[in-house]
């Protein structure tokens, strides 16, 4: 599988904050990005995707991708106690996913 | 509607055994995947189908392990004398058609303890 890698956390942030995770890829042919959440003991979630550089904002959450660096991350802004939980990046090498292993994000109230 | 179901939820079962997995995908999701998650590792792909074809089966750890899908819909995947490294989750995810431009979502997994 390729390379997906993550910033390795755990990452703790006040209630209100701005989490930021990062994320770059290995293959440069790769055309889509996604983000999932997992809360301990759950499935992932798709929380956001990503297929055109630039900016892409769903309520609290803006994705980045810059495909000449390699590199998408993840915003999340107003921080609540209910985002703690474990972040996916996920990168298509043909059609299948890679995943990185994962940013563990504590919000403290 | 009905997102991806998965079935047993848990399986216990002792080493040499034979189990099956089987997931049911999102109602006209073509597209077919076969994940697992191993403590305090990330997501291993394994196989994906598109319909009941299986075109990649590079990511399945050993002959042991096989997977099949009939009627486009429910997939099973089957893992023979089991070894206490089998032990993880074993999730399943579908989407509308193939990535790149296709969203994949996760059902909630099966827990696999091999004893």
């Amino acid at each position: 599988q390729k390379e997906v890698e993550q910033n390795s956390g755990p990452l703790s942030v006040p209630e209100g904050a701005i989490a930021s995770l990062n994320c770059t890829y290995s293959d440069r042919v790769s055309q889509s990005f996604f983000w999932y959440r997992q809360y301990s003991g759950k499935s992932p979630e798709l929380i956001m995707s990503i297929y055109s550089n630039g900016d892409k904002e769903d309520g609290r959450f803006t994705a980045q991708l810059n495909k000449a660096s390699q590199y998408v991350s993840l915003l999340i802004r107003d921080s609540q106690p209910s985002d703690s939980a474990t972040y996916l990046c996920a990168v298509n090498y043909d059609y299948k996913l890679s995943f990185g292993a994962g940013t563990t994000v504590t919000v403290r109230a | 509607g009905a997102g991806v179901s998965q079935s047993p939820s848990n399986k216990v079962t002792e080493k040499g055994k034979d189990v099956e997995l089987r997931c049911d995908p999102i109602s006209g999701h073509t597209a077919l995947y076969w994940y697992r998650q191993s403590l305090g590792q990330g997501l291993e792909f394994l196989i994906y189908f598109q319909g009941n074809s299986a075109p990649d089966k590079s990511g399945l750890p050993s002959d042991r392990f096989s997977a099949e899908r009939t009627g486009g819909s429910v997939s099973t995947l089957t893992i023979q004398r089991t070894q206490q490294e089998d032990s993880a989750v074993y999730l399943c995810a579908s989407s509308f058609g193939l990535v790149p431009y296709n969203e994949q979502f996760f059902g909630p997994g099966t827990r696999l303890t091999v004893l």
